[in-house]
Parts: structure tokens; C-alpha cells; sequence
């Protein structure tokens, strides 16, 4: 994989279901994996830097897991609420920080 | 708690045309970058500048680009002669330690569109 790439591209979740979604990234020069928080009309906001193979991070109800052997991270949303709703970013950066994209899976929460 | 700031929020420019986008980053921070997603595309990075000077740039921060931090504080970014290709939102962020093991603090983006 040369490219960092998130799927679905969006996904639909009626409020107080769990949901869950992907990164790829390219695990050879590996240094860590971004995850951003994008809500319409605001700063993209971090969520988690994640460095270490076997890596699980929480805050509140999202978590995310970090797989750099085979290249992929899990972004996990328990419980979701409408506030819940925006583009979830994943990013890989270089060694000077560069961070390069994906996509993003846009998240809409129905109450 | 403390945000990075950019101006204008909406940029109209004609083709042709020199723009400079302004950014404030986060005050004890010593890395910086200018990113910009093309409507409908993923965000691509541009520039980071470190210790006064650039530290790695993209394809696309060709000669028409240019970024400076005149002051201390500001952190800019010059498009020389503008292009319709050019039409995105540019975001600023910034970072305080060795940024591949670092969150980066965005801004909320400049639209600049080229007519």
C-alpha cells in the first residue's frame, strides 16, 4: 500500500448504535498514525497519535487499534450521538511530520 | 485553550492575481504547516517550516508559493500569480515537538477561490 486509504467513504448510524471503520496505510517506514476529528466549518481536531504495533486508544466513547505489521488502524464509535457526526481523518505521517491523508469516512448519526 | 487562527476565512481573488494567507499557530509551538484540500479531493500537504526555513515541500509548492513568518507570531502563505487550479481550502497547523509523534493543531481554513 502506498497510499493512506479509509473506507467506507461514508457510513449512516441511527443514534446509540456502535459503528466502525478503517485506514490503511503503508506499514514499511512507519512512524505513527494520526487520527482527526473534521466537523463541517470547523479546525480538523486530533483525536489520537498512535505509535506502537498492538496500540489501543480511548477517549470517551471512540476508541481506535493499531495494526503497523499489516498496516491498518480501526476507529471505533460506541454508543454513537448526533454530535458524533463528521469526517473521521487518518493520516501517516513522515519523519518531519508530513502528513499525508486519507480520504476520510464521513460519519452522519440519525437520532 | 489555545487555537490556531487563520485570515481571511473566504479569499476572491482574480487569475492572475497574489494572495497571502495569514495564520497565527499555537504560541510555543516550532513546526509549521500549510496544507489544502481541492473540493472533493483529500487534504495534501504543501510546506512544513521549521527553525525559520522550510523543511520539506510538495510537487505542487512550486515557485509561485512562498511562506514566511515575518514576525514571531504571523505564519504566511504567497501564492504569487494565481490559478484556477489553485481554488481550495488552505489550512495551517502547527505542532510543538518532533511532529510525526505529535498531534498538529489546525486552523478552520481559508477558501480561496480563483475566478
Amino acid at each position: 500500500i502506498l497510499n493512506v486509504e479509509q473506507s467506507p467513504q461514508s457510513l449512516h448510524v441511527q443514534e446509540g448504535d456502535s459503528t466502525n471503520f478503517t485506514c490503511s496505510f503503508p506499514s514499511s517506514n512507519f512512524y505513527a498514525l494520526h487520527w482527526y476529528r473534521w466537523e463541517t466549518a470547523k479546525s480538523p481536531e486530533a483525536l489520537f497519535v498512535m505509535t506502537l504495533n498492538g496500540d489501543e486508544k480511548k477517549k470517551g466513547r471512540i476508541s481506535a487499534t493499531l495494526n503497523t505489521k499489516e498496516g491498518y488502524s480501526y476507529l471505533y464509535i460506541k454508543g454513537s450521538q448526533p454530535e458524533d457526526s463528521a469526517t473521521y481523518l487518518c493520516a501517516s505521517p513522515d519523519s518531519w511530520g508530513k502528513l499525508q491523508f486519507g480520504a476520510g469516512t464521513q460519519v452522519v448519526v440519525t437520532p | 485553550e489555545p487555537e490556531v487562527t487563520q485570515t481571511p476565512s473566504h479569499q476572491v481573488t482574480q487569475m492572475g492575481q497574489e494572495v497571502i494567507l495569514r495564520c497565527v499557530p499555537i504560541s510555543n509551538h516550532l513546526y509549521f504547516y500549510w496544507y489544502r484540500q481541492i473540493l472533493g479531493q483529500k487534504v495534501e500537504f504543501l510546506v512544513s517550516f521549521y527553525n525559520n526555513e522550510i523543511s520539506e515541500k510538495s510537487e505542487i509548492f512550486d515557485d509561485q508559493f512562498s511562506v514566511e513568518r515575518p514576525d514571531g507570531s504571523n505564519f504566511t502563505l504567497k501564492i504569487r500569480s494565481t490559478k484556477l487550479e489553485d481554488s481550495a481550502m488552505y489550512f495551517c497547523a502547527s505542532g510543538a515537538g518532533t511532529s510525526s509523534y505529535n498531534e498538529q493543531f489546525f486552523g478552520p481554513g481559508t477558501r480561496l477561490t480563483v475566478l
